[in-house]
């Protein structure tokens, strides 16, 4: 069985422009949550969904938003990028949401 | 809320010998915890999973967790190490109510490095 694919692997952009990472979960998950993980840190939790409705925001700024289709795949969307943004953004998705296998991640660099 | 707090940064170890990584969580409703593994410029892969039952738990490669209520620790061990097992662990709690519902949080991680 396919696990979780993220597209792009990797993105560069520069300061004050938009970003958007894509999610497929494993076929039968209905949820999607993603992540932050900073360059020496434990992933940090931004959002869940579940059945296309948001379930779960972490302490993001609303520069940060998401969005499940109903082919249960999403997509993360960043606006006005800083160079704080930098990270690997995981998503993950789940059967019901506690158990959650995570794909490779998006690597993005903010310039 | 809840955290969770990863008590090594960095455990170096010698091929075969037995391996023990700490984790503490706080939370104010029950959780559920889960050990995961990076390699490096990979995602996570779930080692192991503790939501109820057995408070002994067995994952893949070798490595099980015990889940202690009264300490609130999650210990990951494993009794012969591997060059292969070089990687960072992270200990995760997922809480089953409460405003931090759906949310995993994290610890730190720990550094695992087998030398031969």
């Amino acid at each position: 069985d396919a696990g979780v694919t993220q597209s792009p692997t990797h993105l560069i952009k520069t300061r004050g422009q938009h970003v958007t990472l894509r999610c497929s979960p494993i076929s039968g998950h209905k949820s999607v949550s993603w992540y932050q993980q900073v360059l020496g840190q434990g992933p940090q939790f931004i959002f869940q969904y579940y059945e296309k409705e948001e379930r779960g925001r972490g302490n993001f700024p609303d520069r940060f938003s998401a969005r499940q289709f109903p082919n249960y795949s999403s997509e993360l969307n960043v606006n006005a990028l800083l160079l704080g943004d930098s990270a690997l953004y995981l998503c993950a998705s789940s059967a019901r949401g506690e158990t959650q296998y995570f794909g490779p991640g998006t690597r993005l660099l903010v310039l | 809320a809840q955290s969770v707090t990863q008590l090594d940064s960095q455990v170096p170890v010698f091929e075969e010998a037995p391996v023990e990584l700490r984790c503490n969580y706080s939370s104010s409703v029950s959780v559920y915890l889960f050990w995961y593994v990076q390699y490096p410029n990979q995602g996570l892969q779930l080692l192991l999973k503790y939501l109820s039952g057995s408070t002994l738990v067995k994952g893949i490669n070798g490595f099980e967790a015990e889940f202690n209520k009264s300490q609130t620790s999650f210990h990951l061990r494993k009794p012969s190490v591997h060059i292969s097992d070089t990687a960072e662990y992270f200990c995760a709690a997922f809480a089953t109510g409460g405003t931090s519902y759906g949310k995993l949080t994290f610890g730190q991680g720990t550094i695992l490095t087998v030398h031969p």
